[in-house]
């Protein structure tokens, strides 16, 4: 059971480059968000999807997208990195409903040159 | 304006003793509390929660109190072991949205 899934592990980027950072989870979950974890800070939301085809902004949203075309995919586009998004980002997923604790990635560490 | 407060970045305690975590918040509307706990370059793994109508929950060598009138919550391990070495998060929801607000964590250390 692989849980949550998030490639790549590590990445560098220059200035202004996009990418995608993907996530994948195998439990069925409905649920799926995106966390940036900064040095001396809490996680913070990025964006969350509570369905494929549903997706809503966290408290962090600008200079990301994100889409949900599967229930298992939840992937997280940076389009013009900038050395403020430098950070370690998070994904997770839960099944629907407020009791349902959050199954997390291991996380991507980006860095923005 | 942080709605979930750790103000102990770091707290070290013997192995065997009792590790008691803090965290405060400000939003009545919270309802819902959970612990996490992470190791280094790992996700954050799901620990303890408690619903704000109980004040107390308990799993084993974990127990969360909650303090509703203070808006205070607490983690208590007991007996700590040098394992439990992390840093804990703690985080709230509220009952008109159910996305996570977290503390800054609060890394713990257990000496052997």
């Amino acid at each position: 059971n692989a849980g949550v899934t998030q490639t790549p592990k590590f990445q560098v980027l220059k200035t202004g480059q996009s990418m995608t950072l993907q996530c994948a989870q195998d439990m069925n979950h409905e649920y799926m968000s995106w966390y940036r974890q900064d040095p001396g800070m809490g996680l913070r939301l990025i964006h969350y999807s509570v369905g494929a085809g549903i997706t809503d902004q966290g408290e962090v949203p600008n200079g990301y997208n994100v889409s949900r075309s599967t229930t298992e995919d939840f992937p997280l586009r940076l389009l013009s990195a900038a050395p403020s998004q430098t950070s370690v980002y998070f994904c997770a997923s839960s099944y629907l409903g407020r009791n349902q604790p959050q199954h997390f990635g291991d996380g991507t560490r980006l860095s923005i040159l | 304006d942080q709605q979930v407060k750790q103000n102990s970045p770091s707290l070290s305690v013997q192995e065997g003793r009792i590790s008691i975590l803090n965290c405060d918040y400000t939003n009545s509307m919270f309802d819902y509390f959970l612990w996490y706990k992470k190791y280094p370059a790992e996700g954050p793994t799901f620990l303890i929660s408690i619903s704000s109508i109980k004040d107390k929950n308990e799993d084993g060598r974990f127990t969360v109190f909650l303090n509703k009138s203070a808006k205070h919550l607490s983690l208590h391990i007991v007996p700590s072991q040098p394992g439990d070495s992390a840093v804990y998060f703690c985080a709230a929801s509220h009952r008109s949205q159910g996305n996570l607000i977290f503390g800054k964590g609060t890394k713990l250390s257990v000496k052997p």
